[in-house]
């Protein structure tokens, strides 16, 4: 299986300060066509997970422009670029070039 | 707006059977990827079975291979998961998720406890 590694694992941020998650992938996502098969997801406590990016930059509808996704291959970083009440949860990133589709460990990410 | 539900979750005695249905509306669900994700409370996300959209292609965890079904009827916009043979370890929030072209779908999930 593919093994998804984020860091870190736990994210304390003030409010209005940036943030960034960093997900390595054990191999390459990038498909037969060019895309790369990776997506990062959010999920508020209590709730459903929520795709936020996928295709390592494409937000998804909804989502707010101060998040935005990088990388290339097996690397890539999630940023927020100002961190609101509301951003508080777990982010996970996820992989779906391969079978089974896997996740990360998840960073948990919390108010200073 | 799109909807995603859920049912048939409940508690089951360990070697019995259960099966989730998923119901959706408010989007293609005849073109899109569904397929059933489970988490364990506290912990990450797992997939559990993936579907194409025609119904011809079926991917299982290894965990479940064997045990489970997953099925759809396009007519119906309706995804199911029959789980047999329960296990403890198969204690989890079930989510039915839609991959499509337009986004990426999540129910509020359905939790399924499997217990003596």
């Amino acid at each position: 299986d593919v093994v998804m590694t984020q860091s870190p694992l736990s994210l304390p941020v003030t409010l209005g300060q940036p943030a960034s998650i960093s997900c390595r992938s054990s191999q390459s996502l990038v498909y037969s066509d060019g895309n790369t098969h990776f997506s990062w997801l959010q999920q508020r406590p209590g709730q459903s997970p929520r795709r936020l990016i996928y295709g390592i930059s494409n937000r998804d509808s909804g989502v707010p422009d101060r998040f935005s996704g990088s990388g290339s291959g097996t690397d890539f970083t999630l940023k927020i670029s100002r961190v609101e009440a509301e951003d508080v949860g777990v982010y996970y990133c996820m992989q779906y070039i391969d079978w089974p589709h896997t996740f990360g460990q998840g960073t948990k990410l919390e108010i200073k | 707006e799109v909807q995603v539900v859920e049912s048939g979750g409940g508690l089951v005695q360990p070697g019995g059977s259960l099966r989730l249905s998923c119901a959706t509306s408010r989007f293609t669900f005849s073109t899109c990827w569904m397929s059933w994700v489970r988490q364990v409370l506290g912990r990450g996300p797992e997939w559990v079975a993936h579907i194409s959209p025609d119904g011809s292609g079926k991917y299982y965890v290894d965990s479940v291979k064997g045990r489970t079904t997953i099925s759809r009827d396009n007519a119906k916009s309706s995804l199911y998961l029959q789980m047999n043979s329960l296990r403890v370890e198969d204690t989890a929030v079930y989510y039915c998720v839609g991959f499509c072209s337009g986004g990426n779908y999540w129910g509020q999930g359905s939790l399924v406890t499997v217990s003596s």
